[in-house]
């Protein structure tokens, strides 16, 4: 079956644009969560998503935003980017996220400048 | 709060040769999980081996294996016969149940497989 889609994968922005990213996750997953990953942080939970509903969020500004829709397709929207959000954003799904069974999208590459 | 240290951040392993990959966490839960996961240059995080802190025996997947210490806090990756397809970023990482797969990542270990 086919695996996690996060769409796309390269993008640049320029500082102060907003950016969409999304991921569509197995089928059948109801539960989404955003990763970020750099080289200086690391990897950082952004916030989880389950059947439409924020469950869980991480130590990220306001301008770090997500959904999710009744597909369980989930959106993550940055604001007013900065340079400093230039990082691999990476998705993962499971079942229902009550399991330990995620699965990690191949990310999309945001770069500010 | 939650932490995981991987103190190794590169490492170099002959072909067929065996290697063990470092982790230390900290946390006062004690029931959670613990992974390791691969990086390939793809950037798809792949699942290597998943362990249970209730568990004491160690997990195993073929020729991936853990030295759970759970007293210690210590959770190391053992890759024997290693490949060139090992070559990645390896991560180790925590997680409580019922969090939503909010998982706490180490800074990761970058390992090369030498021909």
């Amino acid at each position: 079956k086919a695996g996690v889609t996060q769409t796309p994968r390269y993008l640049i922005k320029t500082r102060g644009q907003q950016v969409t990213l999304s991921c569509s996750p197995i089928s059948g997953h109801r539960s989404v969560s955003w990763y970020q990953q750099t080289p200086g942080q690391g990897l950082q939970f952004l916030f989880e998503y389950f059947s439409e509903t924020q469950r869980n969020k991480g130590n990220f500004p306001g301008r770090f935003s997500g959904r999710q829709f009744s597909n369980s397709r989930s959106e993550m929207n940055v604001s007013t980017l900065e340079l400093g959000d230039s990082a691999l954003y990476l998705c993962a799904s499971s079942l229902a996220g009550v399991t330990t069974e995620a699965f990690f999208g191949q990310g999309t590459r945001l770069t500010v400048v | 709060a939650q932490t995981v240290t991987q103190s190794q951040p590169e490492m170099s392993v002959q072909e067929a040769e065996t290697v063990t990959l470092s982790c230390t966490y900290d946390t006062s839960e004690n029931n959670y999980y613990l992974f390791w996961y691969k990086q390939p240059p793809s950037r798809q995080m792949i699942l290597v081996i998943r362990q249970e802190a209730y568990k004491q025996q160690n997990a195993t997947e073929n020729r991936f294996s853990v030295n759970f210490q759970k007293a210690a806090k210590s959770f190391s990756l053992k890759i024997s016969d290693s490949q060139l397809g090992d070559t990645a970023m390896y991560f180790c990482a925590f997680m409580k149940p019922f969090t939503g797969n909010q998982f706490y990542f180490g800074t990761g270990t970058s390992l090369t497989v030498i021909p």
